[in-house]
């Protein structure tokens, strides 16, 4: 079985400040682990995703996000906050035959002036 | 044009009514999904479908049902809908040969269920 906890439903930080957003998953598999961005009243949209190749992850928007096997998580970073990166963002684990996503309940980021 | 589309974007509805959420795609993808959003519970996986005629229940498929009527068409029903399922629903797709396995979401339908 897998799942995905998401630490945090709420962060809050300032313009220019490093952005860290934590995600731990379960997995019996090697996984493959996703970042959504949702801004408000849109869809979600893919961050960046891990397949298996490189352990650190480069997506869009100056994202970033390391996979640890041994701590079996898959933070989100970005090293300074912009406002724009005001959103909710989930953390998602795929098994390696990708038939279902589990999503995590989601961290809303809210970017300080 | 957007890749995956949903109609309605909004829609209020009574207790006991009927009512159908539609998905469409211009991605080629073959497999669809659908989802409902609730506040801090994240994305619950109600549907899926890997093709015209494979249909799988998701994790809350109690009180939906669905209809892939062709291969970018993959339609939602609340049979006798209630306020319990008052929430954002959002639909998927993706290329099962993609080696990736990521999903392109729709831009969601709000639904309140008075």
């Amino acid at each position: 079985a897998q799942s995905v906890t998401q630490l945090g439903s709420h962060v809050s930080v300032s313009e220019g400040a490093l952005v860290l957003l934590r995600c731990n998953y379960s997995s019996s598999v090697p996984p493959y682990l996703f970042w959504y961005v949702q801004y408000p009243n849109q869809g979600l949209q893919l961050l960046l995703k891990y397949t298996s190749a490189a352990t650190l992850v480069k997506g869009i928007n100056g994202f970033e996000a390391e996979f640890k096997k041994s701590e079996t998580s898959f933070h989100l970073t970005k090293p300074s906050a912009h406002m724009s990166d005001a959103a909710e963002y989930f953390c998602a684990v795929s098994g390696r035959n990708g038939n279902q996503f589990y999503f995590g309940t989601g961290t809303s980021l809210t970017v300080i002036p | 044009d957007a890749d995956v589309t949903q109609t309605p974007r909004n829609r209020i509805t009574k207790t006991g009514k009927r009512i159908m959420l539609e998905c469409s795609q211009t991605k080629g993808h073959d497999r669809m999904y659908w989802y409902r959003q609730d506040p801090g519970l994240g994305l619950q996986l109600i549907y899926y479908s890997f093709d015209v005629k494979d249909i799988n229940k998701g994790e809350i498929s109690d009180g939906y049902s669905v209809s892939r009527q062709a291969q970018a068409k993959f339609s939602l029903s609340l049979e006798s809908a209630i306020p319990n399922q008052t929430a954002l629903y959002f639909c998927a797709t993706r290329r099962s040969s993609f080696r990736t396995k990521e999903q392109f979401f729709g831009p969601g339908t709000r639904l309140t269920v008075l």
